[in-house]
């Protein structure tokens, strides 16, 4: 089982551009969620997609989009970025019911200049 | 909504000593409640877990963690620790049911084991 992979590792953007990150669900599962984590910080909840709909969402400006394929797989989009865009992007997936546990990715790391 | 308090923002403990992190939470209802560490450059990884029960839970690498509802709090335990357990430990809180479904995470613990 290869677990929850999202690519690339790391990325570097110009502020303004756009940027799309990839995530594979652990084998099994059916939702994905994304999250944002600051040099410093814990996680900050993104969106979550189930059955290729947004869930629920945090506190993120529309700048931050995402889908979610029919292979439960998911891309988080961001447009416009900024410098304080720079973070760690996390990938975790979980099944729907039960929730009680989250695997999560290695992460994308997003620099901004 | 929840939310997680880790009262220590980084423990420094020498090689085989027992190390507790401390984690308070709040919620009106009633809780999930998780323990995972990040390596560097990594993503996170479940420690352990509470969603009912014993209120001692085990985990993974000899840590164990305490659901003290009336003081709400989860700390996290290990009586001797390892060079290789230096690491950022996040507590999280989830809220057990009829909820979101959504971990809301503390700003983390660095946890820096020396020799």
């Amino acid at each position: 089982d290869a677990g929850v992979t999202q690519s690339p590792t790391h990325l570097i953007k110009t502020r303004g551009q756009q940027v799309t990150l990839r995530c594979s669900p652990k084998s099994g599962h059916d939702t994905v969620s994304w999250y944002q984590q600051a040099l410093g910080q814990g996680p900050q909840f993104i969106f979550q997609y189930y059955e290729e709909e947004e869930r629920q969402r945090g506190n993120f400006p529309d700048r931050f989009s995402g889908h979610q394929f029919p292979n439960y797989s998911s891309e988080l989009n961001v447009n416009a970025l900024l410098l304080g865009d720079s973070a760690l992007y996390l990938c975790a997936s979980s099944l729907i019911q039960p929730n009680t546990e989250a695997f999560f990715g290695q992460g994308t790391r997003l620099t901004v200049v | 909504a929840q939310s997680v308090t880790q009262l220590d923002s980084q423990v420094p403990v020498f090689e085989e000593a027992p190390v507790e992190l401390r984690c308070n939470y709040s919620s009106s209802v009633s809780v999930y409640l998780f323990w995972y560490v990040q390596y560097p450059n990594q993503g996170l990884q479940l420690l352990l877990k509470y969603l009912s029960g014993s209120t001692l839970v085990k985990g993974i690498n000899g840590f164990e963690a305490e659901f003290n509802k009336s003081q709400t709090s989860f700390h996290l335990r290990k009586p001797s620790v390892h060079i290789s357990d230096t690491a950022e430990y996040f507590c999280a809180v989830m809220r057990g049911s009829g909820g979101s479904y959504i971990p809301t995470f503390g700003r983390g613990t660095s946890l820096i084991v020396h020799p």
